[in-house]
């Protein structure tokens, strides 16, 4: 079965300085990774994808994520925080070649504060 | 801008009485899930749909809800009859398997709903 963990359940940082959230998924096969971001009433908007190549991915407001596969992991950065990252993080981990397996697993959430 | 609608965004209702929450999907997608978020479960899947077929509702209580995809254009969720547990934000999100775009789920904002 797919699962993932995020260990920090709450992580608060000050404006400016660097992020990292962890992500550990367990997949029995290649997985497809992401990451969504939640802010408070709305959806969830997809930040970064992994589906394969390099594992050093790029997303979207200045994200990134590094793919490991020795270590299950799937860590999302950012090297300088805005107040406007303020959110909540979702990682997710899925297959690509059809039926159950577009199923995604999300993580429970990592929160992020950012302090001015 | 294509987006996944969810109406309505909010439904407060007695205990009892049925529930309708409805979706219209991205244009083109044909894949469709839908979501339960709570507090201490996270986010859970309740049920995938693709090509309007239901392929996978084993996350839903098969009593009190039922999901539904009556054209490719609507999908609908109901609880009939709600109790208070079912008090959640359920999410739509929609999908594409054509190869460029396998397993992004784009999300909805979310039905809040609570059930007095």
């Amino acid at each position: 079965a797919q699962s993932v963990t995020q260990p920090d359940i709450h992580i608060t940082v000050s404006e400016g300085a660097s992020l990292e959230l962890r992500c550990n998924y367990s997949y029995g096969a290649t997985p497809y990774l992401f990451w969504y971001v939640q802010s408070p009433g709305q959806g969830l908007q997809l930040l970064l994808k992994y589906f394969s190549g390099d594992t050093l991915v790029q997303g979207i407001k200045g994200f990134e994520a590094e793919f490991k596969r020795s270590q299950s992991s799937f860590n999302l950065r950012k090297p300088s925080v805005h107040w406007s990252d303020a959110a909540e993080y979702f990682c997710a981990v899925g297959g690509g070649s059809g039926g159950s397996n577009y199923k995604l697993t999300f993580g429970k959430g990592t929160l992020l504060t950012v302090n001015p | 801008d294509a987006r996944v609608t969810q109406t309505p965004r909010h439904k407060v209702t007695e205990m009892g009485q049925e529930v309708t929450m409805r979706c219209q999907p991205i244009l083109g997608h044909n894949t469709v899930f839908w979501y339960r978020q709570t507090m201490m479960q996270g986010l859970e899947l309740l049920a995938y749909f693709r090509n309007r077929a239901p392929l996978d509702d084993s996350g839903m209580p098969k009593d009190r809800f039922s999901a539904e995809m009556p054209d490719a254009t609507l999908a609908t969720l109901k609880i009939q009859p709600s109790e208070p547990r079912d008090s959640a934000v359920y999410f739509c999100a929609s999908g594409s398997t054509h190869l460029t775009r396998q397993n992004i789920q784009y999300f909805g904002a979310g039905t809040r709903l609570s059930v007095l």
